[in-house]
């Protein structure tokens, strides 16, 4: 099966510009995670989706922050506007249901640098 | 709050080599707990996972035992390979994060030598 795909696998932005991130999670999967890791750091929950439902979004900077699951498949992450200190990968991972031992599934990554 | 501790790498070794990474959890219920491995430039993979208390978990000769008494979750390979080099997390979810709520430790390196 065609793993998580996120897009794009780079990005570098000045300070106060937008920026977006996209992901297509497994086919089936109903569970759609953003996750945050900074350098050296595990991975930190932005918003976990069960469908189109942002079920936990209570770590998401709103302020700069937003995210979307259009018809509970792919998910847009966006920062407006960005800051140096948003330099990180952003982590998209699925899982098919919403149970403590089923294993997520992650992509790639996003690396993105705010300069 | 619910937590994860690993110990801090660089872990350095030999090809052959023993491992051990330690890893020690703070959580409220019974979490589940899992190794997950990140080789360069990719995503994270699980490794293997285990779910209750004295369940082991294992997976391309990694192992690693829920250590109820001990809080703990330290992943083992007899022999590593050039090819293990990678950073491995160790994580928990359950408990009182909710399900699915994945909580992270900082990641520890791997180097295995020729």
């Amino acid at each position: 099966e065609a793993g998580v795909v996120q897009s794009p696998r780079y990005k570098i932005i000045e300070k106060k510009q937008p920026v977006a991130f996209w992901c297509n999670p497994i086919s089936g999967h109903n569970t759609l995670y953003w996750y945050l890791q900074n350098l050296g750091q595990g991975p930190e929950l932005l918003i976990r989706y069960e469908n189109e439902e942002a079920v936990d979004d209570s770590q998401l900077p709103k302020d700069r922050f937003s995210a979307e699951r259009l018809k509970g498949v792919d998910s847009t992450l966006k920062i407006q506007p960005a800051e140096l200190g948003d330099s990180a990968v952003y982590l998209c991972a699925s899982s098919l249901v919403g149970q403590a031992n089923s294993p997520l599934h992650f992509g790639n990554g996003t690396r993105l640098t705010v300069t | 709050g619910n937590s994860v501790t690993q110990m801090e790498g660089p872990v350095t070794l030999s090809e052959e080599a023993f491992l051990t990474i330690n890893c020690t959890y703070t959580a409220t219920g019974y979490p589940s707990l899992f190794w997950y491995v990140q080789y360069p430039g990719e995503g994270l993979q699980l490794l293997l996972k285990a779910t209750k208390a004295d369940d082991k978990g294992s997976n391309k000769g990694f192992e690693a035992t829920y250590r109820k008494e001990t809080t703990s979750f330290h992943l083992e390979k007899g022999s590593v390979q050039v090819s293990d080099s990678a950073v491995y997390f160790c994580a928990l979810s359950g408990g009182n994060t909710g399900f699915q709520k994945l909580v992270f430790g900082t990641g520890t390196r791997l180097l295995v030598s020729p």
